[in-house]
């Protein structure tokens, strides 16, 4: 596609039930990013996906937070049991690739627009 | 642990005069800096990038300057319009814990333009 995708835009869910949210990357990025953004606040990393690599999990906050990568594209972020501090707007990014060897590429991020998530 | 950070958390500008947005990072080992623009409903969007291995670049009204000496970063926006007015966050890349490459983002400062 154009850009970064996410969906849904906006989820009202009620607490302890599961949400899913959805990341369509840019087509041909190998590089999938999933960040946080609490009201006012920065970026908090929670996931990255690299290829076929095992996807760097050392940002999730609690082990209710997961995601994974079909097909090295559209990536799934499932919440379970979601809590009032959940809420939160959830942003995701790709890049073309972010490797060792090329770590002298610019490895710009292109954010989609976020789902803002709100747990009562 | 690596750490980027602001100096000044808001920003108020008259239209027409130049902007100075200020970044502090900690990791002497990161090797590229982004500032990204966000405006309001919308995701980061990239402005502007610079190696390590450079002092200045230039964009379009956009300058971004890189000492590190003391690990500071700012952005130069000139002639400051309306349409500036957002959210800037600084971000440099380093090595995460977990051995991938990662931007770590600052909290972000409000531009905000007076017309």
């Amino acid at each position: 596609g154009a850009g970064v995708s996410q969906s849904p835009s906006n989820k009202v869910t009620e607490k302890g039930k599961d949400v899913e949210l959805r990341c369509d990357p840019i087509s041909g990025h190998t590089a999938l990013y999933w960040y946080r953004q609490s009201l006012g606040q920065g970026l908090e990393f929670l996931i990255y996906f690299q290829g076929n690599s095992a996807p760097d999990k050392s940002g999730l906050p609690s082990d209710r937070f997961s995601a994974e990568r079909t097909g090295g594209s559209v990536s799934t972020l499932t919440i379970q049991r979601t809590q009032q501090e959940d809420s939160a707007v959830y942003l995701c990014a790709s890049s073309p690739g972010d490797d060792r060897v090329w770590r002298l590429a610019k490895n710009i991020q292109y954010f989609g627009a976020g789902t803002r998530l709100s747990v009562l | 642990g690596e750490s980027v950070g602001l100096h000044l958390p808001t920003l108020s500008v008259q239209e027409g005069d130049n902007s100075i947005i200020n970044c502090a990072y900690s990791n002497s080992a990161s090797d590229y800096f982004i500032w990204y623009k966000q405006e309001s409903g919308k995701g980061p969007q990239f402005i502007i990038d610079i190696r390590s291995n450079m002092d200045k670049r230039q964009g379009q009204r956009v300058t971004v300057l890189l000492n590190k000496t003391v690990k500071h970063l700012s952005l130069q926006i000139a002639a400051t319009q309306p349409g500036d007015s957002a959210v800037y966050f600084c971000a440099d890349q380093g090595e995460s814990g977990a051995g991938s490459y990662q931007l770590t983002f600052g909290k972000g400062t409000k531009l905000s333009v007076i017309p």
